[in-house]
């Protein structure tokens, strides 16, 4: 069971390129989040997802997009990247959105120029 | 929103004791605990979820004080393995169920 995977690793990419980062989950959880942590801040939420079908906006929702077309995948897509969204991000899941422990994935460092 | 941790960092000696407080300005539903070592992923630590709940996890245990809105996080005896970075996440009343709202976190190194 691999639990939480992400891709890429690590990117830089130019400022106004598309990018999309993906994470996979084989928990069958039904709730799935995607953060950035960045240094002195902490780990913020972007966008969250109840069940497949749906999704919501967290903290820091302006210039990300995600989409959720079934159970174990979560991308996350910048559509015209900033040097602002430098950082690392983290998907999580859990098992649903009652107060349920979050288990994090192995994070994906991006770098805008 | 955002909870205040602290200390911010904390320097220990192993056998040593630590406590890590985590504070709100709002009502919290549940207090969820975590630690994140260098260059990984955060690891679930613990949940509570009402007030003077108090749990333990081998010598780490944590309180919740609904009324004061805040929880702690007693670290007995570290170990060398305890070094890292400690991050409350607080569910708010009132706010989207199941969101979590996390402090900058604690940084804790133990030395030998």
């Amino acid at each position: 069971i691999a639990g939480i995977t992400q891709a890429p690793t690590s990117q830089i990419l130019a400022a106004g390129r598309r990018m999309t980062l993906r994470c996979t989950q084989d928990m069958r959880h039904n709730a799935m989040y995607w953060y950035r942590q960045d240094l002195g801040l902490g780990l913020r939420l972007i966008h969250y997802s109840n069940t497949a079908g749906t999704t919501g906006k967290g903290e820091v929702p302006d210039g990300y997009s995600v989409s959720r077309a079934n159970t174990d995948d979560f991308p996350l897509t910048l559509a015209s990247a900033v040097p602002s969204q430098t950082s690392v991000y983290f998907c999580a899941s859990s098992n649903n959105r009652n107060t349920d422990t979050q288990y994090f994935g192995p994070g994906t460092r991006l770098t805008v120029l | 929103q955002q909870p205040v941790q602290s200390p911010q960092a904390v320097i220990l000696r192993e056998g040593e004791d630590a406590v890590i407080n985590c504070s709100s300005s709002k009502a919290l539903y549940s207090v969820h605990w975590y630690r994140q070592k260098h260059g990984e992923a955060p690891v679930f630590l613990m949940i509570l979820l009402k007030g003077g709940e108090q749990k333990g996890h081998e010598k780490i245990s944590a309180s919740f004080n609904e009324k004061k809105q805040q929880s702690s996080l007693y670290l007995t005896a570290s170990q060398l393995s305890y070094s890292g970075t400690y991050f409350c996440g607080t569910e708010i009343y009132g706010g989207s169920q199941g969101n979590l709202i996390f402090g900058k976190g604690t940084k804790l190194s133990v030395k030998p």
